[in-house]
């Protein structure tokens, strides 16, 4: 069965501080998309990236980067020189790649606080 | 303009009652989905509607129950309200192409509290 972990519950850092979350998947698929989600104090998911199996390569959008590893299983999410606004609950995500979003799984979250 | 809206997006009542939130998304997604947040912030999908046909339904009791008169909506009512109901419920719709599962964007929520 597909698998989602996210070792760090918590993580706080100082504004303008680097900070990495890591996500570890399992699956036995070899089609799946990994996803990072953020909620931030407001409650609502915003979509934050969608990566398929096949394309390894980094993606850099502004502050944010992925690292996709799979060799290693890891989905792994930086926000470079973090803001309060980054404070949050981020989601890693996993779906396998059959139908319908039956195999669609969330990670526990880690809960990011980024302090003034 | 909103992509994915719930109603209500508060909702508070007493056990034994029955509520329903509704759900409506204008991304002209073919698939919607329903899930629970509970109080540990853990995601669980509960049903999901393709073209109008139940796909999945995650083991939650029968007092839930989905319905879609349409696939730009997809409404959750909930019979005998029970206190374990307290969650946030997220309303999510994608489009399923060929079997591949495109990223699902959500609704604001639904924080239920059952007193």
């Amino acid at each position: 069965a597909q698998k989602v972990t996210q070792a760090q519950t918590e993580i706080s850092v100082v504004e303008k501080e680097d900070v990495t979350l890591d996500c570890v998947y399992e699956t036995r698929d070899t089609t799946y998309y990994l996803f990072w989600y953020k909620q931030p104090p407001s409650g609502e998911l915003v979509f934050l990236i969608r990566r398929n199996s096949f394309d390894e390569q980094n993606e850099i959008s502004g502050r944010y980067s992925w690292n996709f590893q799979k060799s290693t299983s890891s989905f792994n999410f930086t926000i470079t020189a973090s803001q309060v606004v980054d404070s949050a609950v981020y989601f890693c995500a996993l779906s396998e790649g059959d139908n319908y979003g039956q195999n669609f799984v969330f990670g526990p979250g880690t809960r990011l606080s980024v302090l003034p | 303009d909103t992509a994915v809206s719930q109603t209500p997006k508060y909702l508070v009542t007493q056990m034994g009652n029955d509520k329903s939130i509704k759900c409506e998304q204008n991304l002209g997604h073919d698939t919607m989905y329903w899930y629970k947040q509970d109080s540990k912030k853990f995601l669980k999908i509960m049903f999901s509607y393709n073209n109008k046909e139940l796909i999945i339904n995650e083991t939650v009791p029968n007092r839930f129950s989905p319905k879609s008169p349409d696939k730009a909506h997809l409404n959750l009512h909930i019979n005998s309200l029970e206190l374990g109901d307290s969650a946030v419920y997220f309303c999510a719709s994608s489009q399923v192409s060929g079997g591949t599962q495109e990223t699902q964007y959500f609704g604001p929520g639904t924080r239920l509290l059952v007193l």
